[in-house]
């Protein structure tokens, strides 16, 4: 069955270090790979999507690498700040026709001060 | 503000009741999608409409029932309701229809929180 992996453990890192999320995923062949960004009890937000044929995708402080032969991706957070706490979230193309998305259930991310 | 606006914020009812949330997409956008989150099953993706139309279904009880309108506003109407139906409920919307490579972003409402006691 297909299935999207994330870290269930909160990540805890320091202020100004880069924060490393990692979203693995089984029995897909994503066209493009979406990551997101939750805050307690809001709806998810958009960040980043990488396409199948990039590598890597940057915008401001965040990166993302995708590697369709480990079928992984990564995303960093360079500098990273208290207000970047929140919960971040994997998401694939959902199978049988739909245009919808398939989420990991997230990681937990604490930038402390 | 991401467009995508829901009603209620908040819902609490008891077992066994029916409860309708609304959702009005984004302008522009032609698919609605209803998603479930609860803390210990993450975002489940229940339903999605394009245009009127169904267009695919994910993981909805047959308790649950949607429909997109001709203004493309959307309903998820909850029936029989048990303690486990609690949970966060988002609507999103997005162009869709776009095709698979495409890279079709979703927007997600602040959803609704549904309280059955």
């Amino acid at each position: 069955s297909q299935k999207i992996e994330q870290n269930s453990e909160a990540l805890n890192i320091q202020e100004g270090k880069t924060a490393t999320l990692t979203c693995n995923y089984t029995n897909y062949s994503p066209a493009y790979l979406q990551w997101y960004r939750q805050d307690p009890g809001r709806g998810p937000v958009f960040l980043l999507l990488i396409r199948e044929n990039e590598k890597e995708k940057r915008k401001e402080r965040l990166k993302v690498t995708f590697d369709t032969t480990l079928k992984q991706s990564l995303f960093h957070i360079t500098a990273s700040q208290p207000a970047d706490s929140a919960t971040y979230l994997c998401a694939l193309r959902e199978g049988g026709g739909a245009d919808g998305l398939t989420f990991g259930k997230g990681t937990h991310l604490i930038i402390q001060p | 503000d991401s467009g995508v606006t829901q009603t209620p914020k908040h819902l609490i009812t008891a077992t066994g009741q029916r409860v309708t949330l609304r959702c009005s997409p984004r302008s522009g956008d032609l698919s609605v999608y209803w998603y479930q989150q609860s803390l210990d099953q993450g975002l489940q993706f229940l339903i999605q409409y394009y245009n009127g139309e169904e267009r695919a279904k994910g993981n909805i009880l047959e308790r649950f029932s949607a429909q997109q309108f001709p203004d493309l506003h959307s309903e998820l109407n909850l029936s029989s309701l048990e303690l486990g139906d609690s949970a966060l409920y988002f609507c999103a919307s997005s162009v869709g229809g776009s095709g698979y490579g495409s890279g079709n972003t979703i927007y997600f409402g602040e959803g609704s929180w549904l309280t059955v006691v």
